[in-house]
């Protein structure tokens, strides 16, 4: 079974720039998360997707930060302008129903931004 | 406070020790909790769900005491393997968002 697929894998930026992840969830999810990692934290989550409606975005930065999820499949995540604070993993999570609460995520391997 | 609390160690253990890990959690209402282990530069796996009746898969036991509400990972036998970082997660109330601590971080030496 393909896990979550999570693309570029590392990504260098300077600050002020735009940058986009993209994200492909194990196919048949219907929810979709998208985490940020600052090194030495746990995960946090910026953005939740149950099909292509947005469940929770009370954690993502709206004023830089937006997300989309076409077609209730694929997601891509985009910073613009990037700023220093936001060099971390990037992690991206699907699960099958999102509809209780002991559900299983899955994670994909990140993206690494770094902002210079 | 934070809604999940872990000692972020680090916690240097020689092979063949039993070391545990609590976190704390502040959201009563949450229905279900998990452990999940990550390697360096790797992404989180889950490592097992945390049952209120506790429950053990091999060398690991988990356990959740509601009262004081925390979570707590035992770990028996270390091995070198064992080394990685463990993260305790809280369940929302509905959905299945996860509410992560900080992690824990585990060197098991020869």
């Amino acid at each position: 079974e393909a896990g979550v697929a999570q693309s570029p894998r590392y990504k260098i930026i300077e600050k002020r720039q735009s940058v986009a992840f993209w994200c492909n969830p194990i196919s048949g999810h219907a929810t979709l998360y998208w985490y940020q990692q600052i090194l030495g934290q746990g995960p946090k989550l910026l953005i939740q997707f149950q099909n292509n409606g947005v469940v929770d975005d009370s954690q993502l930065p709206k004023d830089r930060f937006s997300a989309e999820r076409l077609k209730g499949v694929d997601s891509t995540l985009k910073i613009q302008p990037a700023k220093l604070e936001d060099s971390a993993v990037y992690l991206c999570a699907s699960s099958p129903t999102g509809g209780y609460a002991n559900e299983k995520l899955f994670f994909g391997s990140g993206t690494q931004l770094s902002v210079l | 406070r934070k809604e999940v609390e872990q000692d972020p160690g680090p916690f240097n253990v020689p092979e063949g020790a039993t070391v545990a890990f609590n976190c704390t959690y502040s959201n009563s209402a949450s229905q279900s909790f998990f452990w999940y282990r990550q390697d360096c530069r790797k992404e989180p796996k889950l490592l097992m769900s945390v049952y209120s009746s506790g429950n053990e898969d091999g060398r690991f036991t988990a356990q959740l005491n509601r009262a004081s509400q925390y979570i707590s990972l035992l770990i028996r036998d270390s091995k070198l393997s064992d080394s990685a970082t463990y993260l305790c997660a809280q369940g929302g109330t509905s959905y299945g968002k996860l509410t992560f601590g900080q992690g824990t971080i585990l060197t098991v030496h020869p």
